[in-house]
């Protein structure tokens, strides 16, 4: 069974720019869940989606954004890119009610802006 | 926002001792779940902890649901170098469903 696949795994942007990071879930699985993890910041919530819609957002400005594919498969959209944007994205999938058994996380892309 | 006070920050060791760490919240938990993350990869589920006063162990692993509800403890014996990594607790959000994580424990193992 495929894990959680996320593309690309590296990404440079410049300051200003647009951002688009995507992320499969494993097969099955309709939750995906996005987090930052910043330098010495652990794992920060980003965003929840189920079955195509947008369940909870964390406490990041609306320039981050995201949406979810009738596949399950998703994408996170960052706008108007910041140096402090800089960090590793995170994608994780489960089924749905299943949260409590945690996530199965995908590799990460590693996003800087310069 | 929510944030697990994990401690400590970072641990050099030798090949061969034990290793505690643990988390603590000011908000009650019904779910303590610890993660690894080794370089390049996302974090892999450890151990998951569902009742206070709990102690579950996955190998040389045992993780602890502090009676509480706000603190759990990971312990790792007989460290060897392959337990090199990050070590993540995290805390299960029912309202929003959502796992909220600690900042990490490096740990790093010598030979």
């Amino acid at each position: 069974e495929a894990g959680v696949t996320q593309s690309p795994t590296h990404l440079i942007k410049t300051r200003g720019q647009q951002a688009t990071l995507r992320c499969s879930p494993i097969s099955g699985h309709t939750s995906v869940y996005w987090y930052q993890q910043a330098l010495g910041l652990g794992l920060q919530f980003l965003l929840w989606y189920d079955e195509g819609e947008e369940r909870n957002r964390g406490n990041f400005p609306p320039r981050f954004s995201g949406r979810q594919f009738p596949n399950y498969s998703s994408e996170l959209n960052v706008n108007a890119l910041e140096l402090e944007d800089s960090a590793l994205y995170l994608c994780a999938s489960s089924y749905s009610g299943t949260e409590t058994y945690g996530y199965t996380f995908g590799s990460g892309t590693r996003l800087t802006v310069v | 926002g929510q944030q697990l006070n994990q401690s400590p920050q970072s641990m050099f060791i030798q090949e061969g001792e034990d290793v505690s760490m643990n988390c603590t919240s000011s908000s009650i938990f019904n779910t303590w779940l610890w993660y690894k993350q080794e370089p390049g990869e996302g974090p892999v589920l450890l151990i998951a902890l569902y009742k206070a006063g709990e102690l579950t162990s996955n190998g040389r692993l045992t993780a602890q649901f502090g009676i509480t509800r706000k603190d759990s403890f990971l312990n790792i014996s007989a460290s060897i170098p392959s337990d090199v990594g990050i070590y993540f607790c995290a805390g299960y959000m029912e309202y929003g469903n959502k796992l909220v994580f600690g900042a990490g424990t490096i740990l790093r193992v010598k030979s």
